[in-house]
């Protein structure tokens, strides 16, 4: 059990359009789930968390005007990469709760590419 | 101090040896601890949870020093599979959200 999805699993577009990630949970309801970007070799780092029908909680340094968080319902959220630039360019994960903050079950990841 | 700290490795080792890893953490107060396998291009496993001194699950043994703020994962016996990335994970500080390490890479030779 626990399994989440994302969709694309990898992304191509070009400097200055939108890109919208999705991120569901399977075969539970996931009151919270979570937003990471991650570098080449470097770890995860959190951008986001969501809770179901509120606003996301956004990490220092992230733009929240840049980085869309909608958490419609228990079982999916989405993000949206506005305006994207090659600097956005990243693996970004999401992960999703429904219990303790410390069981995160993660997806497999979108590869973003801008060029 | 940092949140986690790990060592980038990497650990080059053979098939069979003993590795073993360290992780430093910042906030006193963690009560729970967590070691997550990532291998390259791919999300995040949780490989084992440490709740109090310790824990084993096969050729996999983690342990908690809370006097020295470290958690460190031992691997025996290696498999060519072991080979990945081994990332610590720690609560943060408000308890809403995890800290990640930037993970020691491991490499298992034939």
């Amino acid at each position: 059990g626990a399994v989440v999805s994302q969709h694309p699993s990898w992304v191509i577009c070009k400097s200055g359009t939108s890109v919208k990630i999705e991120c569901r949970s399977l075969d539970f309801q996931a009151t919270t789930m979570f937003w990471y970007r991650q570098f080449p070799k470097q770890s995860l780092m959190l951008m986001a968390t969501s809770n179901e029908g509120s606003k996301a909680t956004y990490e220092q340094g992230v733009e929240k005007d840049k980085f869309l968080i909608n958490h419609a319902s228990l079982t999916l959220s989405t993000l949206t990469v506005t305006s994207a630039h090659p600097e956005d360019s990243s693996f970004y994960i999401c992960s999703a709760s429904d219990r303790r903050v410390y069981e995160q079950y993660f997806g497999p990841g979108t590869r973003l590419t801008v060029t | 101090r940092k949140e986690v700290e790990q060592d980038p490795g990497p650990f080059n080792v053979p098939e069979g040896a003993t590795v073993a890893f360290n992780c430093t953490y910042s906030n006193s107060a963690s009560q729970s601890f967590f070691w997550y396998r990532q291998d390259c291009r791919k999300e995040p496993k949780l490989l084992m949870s440490v709740y109090s001194s310790g824990n084993e699950d096969g050729r996999f043994t983690a342990q908690l020093n809370r006097a020295s703020q470290y958690i460190s994962l031992l691997i025996r016996d290696s498999k060519l599979s072991d080979s990945a990335t081994y990332l610590c994970v720690v609560p943060g500080s408000s308890g809403d959200k995890l800290t990640f390490g930037t993970g020691t890479r491991l490499a298992v030779r034939p």
